[in-house]
């Protein structure tokens, strides 16, 4: 089993939808998780950190569950520019070593 | 700020060949990162850095070489290189190891060994 397992997807998503998806991780140590945004043939970006509690960013809404070992991603009123691959990353307690998952490809369509 | 520049953008190697892949951050940050991304594939840690002088393997490390002497640079060195060495390499930077630390990627390094 991956460390870090995400649906590559594509997730093809209607221009104003809601879209979510999770990331799935295998050491129940890890202490810190994040989502990037990756364009195509870019470089990753951080889109939010995810937080116990669960944190909102505008449209976007990250949450953790430690118990079934995900985290996840919703973005609400979907825009075309929202279309790139996001990329969930879970590190330990100190957060030098992430472990990146294979990425979600999320196409938003008029 | 620049943040974090790559040299060169794109390389095609000869099987055998070396080069080094030249990362520098203008942001003061102590850690730095290599990784390398396979198409369809996450970021796979190749070796870090938590300061100048001190530096430590990741996940993917045969095959590479690293060197931190300041704390801007942080050269990648490929010595034979292989057909499985064909990626896209990305470096990154943070201010610390903290669990809430951002990384900073550069824009990357396509590298293609035929």
């Amino acid at each position: 089993r991956k460390e870090v397992e995400q649906d590559p997807g594509p997730f093809n998503v209607p221009e104003g939808a809601t879209v979510a998806f999770n990331c799935t991780y295998s050491n129940s140590a890890s202490q810190s998780f994040f989502w990037y945004r990756q364009d195509c043939r870019k470089e990753p970006k951080l889109l939010m950190s995810v937080y116990s509690s669960g944190n909102e960013d505008g449209r976007f809404t990250a949450q953790l569950n430690r118990a079934s070992q995900y985290i996840s991603l919703l973005i609400r009123d979907s825009k075309l520019s929202d279309s790139a691959t996001y990329l969930c990353a879970v590190g330990g307690a100190a957060g030098n070593k992430l472990t990146f998952g294979g990425g979600t490809r999320v196409l938003v369509k008029p | 700020n620049a943040g974090v520049t790559q040299t060169p953008k794109f390389r095609i190697l000869k099987i055998g060949q070396s080069m080094t892949l030249q990362c520098t951050q203008d942001m003061n940050h102590n850690y730095m990162y290599w990784y390398r991304q396979d198409p369809g594939m996450g970021l796979k840690l190749i070796y870090y850095s938590v300061g100048a002088g001190i530096t430590d393997k990741g996940e993917v490390p045969n095959g590479y070489n690293v060197s931190r002497s300041t704390t801007e640079d942080f050269p990648l060195r490929l010595e034979l290189a292989a057909p499985s060495q064909t990626s896209v390499y990305f470096c990154a930077s943070s201010y610390s190891g903290g669990m809430r630390e951002t990384q900073y990627f550069g824009p990357g390094t396509r590298l293609l060994v035929l």
